[in-house]
């Protein structure tokens, strides 16, 4: 596709429930990067991906949140047991994975949990 | 702990004017600084980068402005417009070990006509 697609767009899941989010990335780029963003704030970094690993996991928050990239493209980020703090938006970047490659950010996953 | 800080949260500016933002880190690690805007229900979207070997860099109306030795660095947009009004993040990195972001807080900037 021409950009990062992130969907749903918008999801509100009871609290307690299980909850993924999917980022397609743009295609050939190798690194992927998942950040939260709450009301106000910056973007938070989450997780980082260079192909299919996790290169970096130190921003997940706690063991509830997951994320996977099994084929080095599309990836699932997947957040157990939801509490009402996790609402935010959930956003995704792709870039080449080279040395000061630009990302590209999709337009976030609003999260809601009620 | 916010490893960049931003300033101001909210910016007003008459159309045709500066509109300059300020950020401060204190990781000397931090080798890459971006900065990105914000539309509503829009992800963010680069607007200008810079590495620390320069102190400053221009591309068309907007300027970062770098001070290695402060720790400082700030966006200048001249002759702001209206399409200009945005959320603005100042960023930091360190690119080799790949490149994740540390984000400020964010400046609104409204523009008026």
């Amino acid at each position: 596709g021409a950009g990062v697609s992130q969907t749903p767009s918008n999801k509100v899941t009871e609290k307690g429930k299980y909850v993924e989010l999917r980022c397609d990335p743009i295609s050939g780029h190798t690194a992927l990067y998942w950040y939260r963003q709450s009301l106000g704030q910056g973007p938070e970094f989450l997780i980082y991906f260079q192909g299919t690993g996790a290169a970096d996991d130190s921003g997940l928050p706690n063991d509830r949140f997951f994320a996977v990239r099994p084929e080095g493209s599309v990836s699932t980020l997947k957040i157990q047991r939801t509490e009402r703090g996790d609402s935010a938006v959930y956003l995704c970047a792709s870039s080449l994975g080279t040395l000061g490659a630009e990302a590209f950010f999709g337009q976030g996953t609003r999260l809601t949990v009620v | 702990q916010q490893q960049v800080k931003q300033s101001p949260q909210s910016l007003i500016v008459q159309k045709g004017g500066i509109s300059i933002i300020n950020c401060a880190y204190e990781n000397t690690a931090f080798d890459y600084f971006p900065w990105y805007q914000q539309f509503p229900g829009k992800g963010p979207a680069l607007l200008i980068a810079i590495r620390p070997d320069v102190s400053e860099k221009k591309e068309g109306r907007f300027t970062i402005s770098f001070n290695k030795s402060a720790k400082q660095f700030s966006l200048h947009i001249m002759d702001s417009q209206p399409g200009d009004s945005a959320t603005y993040f100042c960023a930091a990195s360190v690119i080799f070990t790949g490149n994740q972001f540390y984000f400020g807080t964010g400046t609104s900037l409204t523009v008026i006509p």
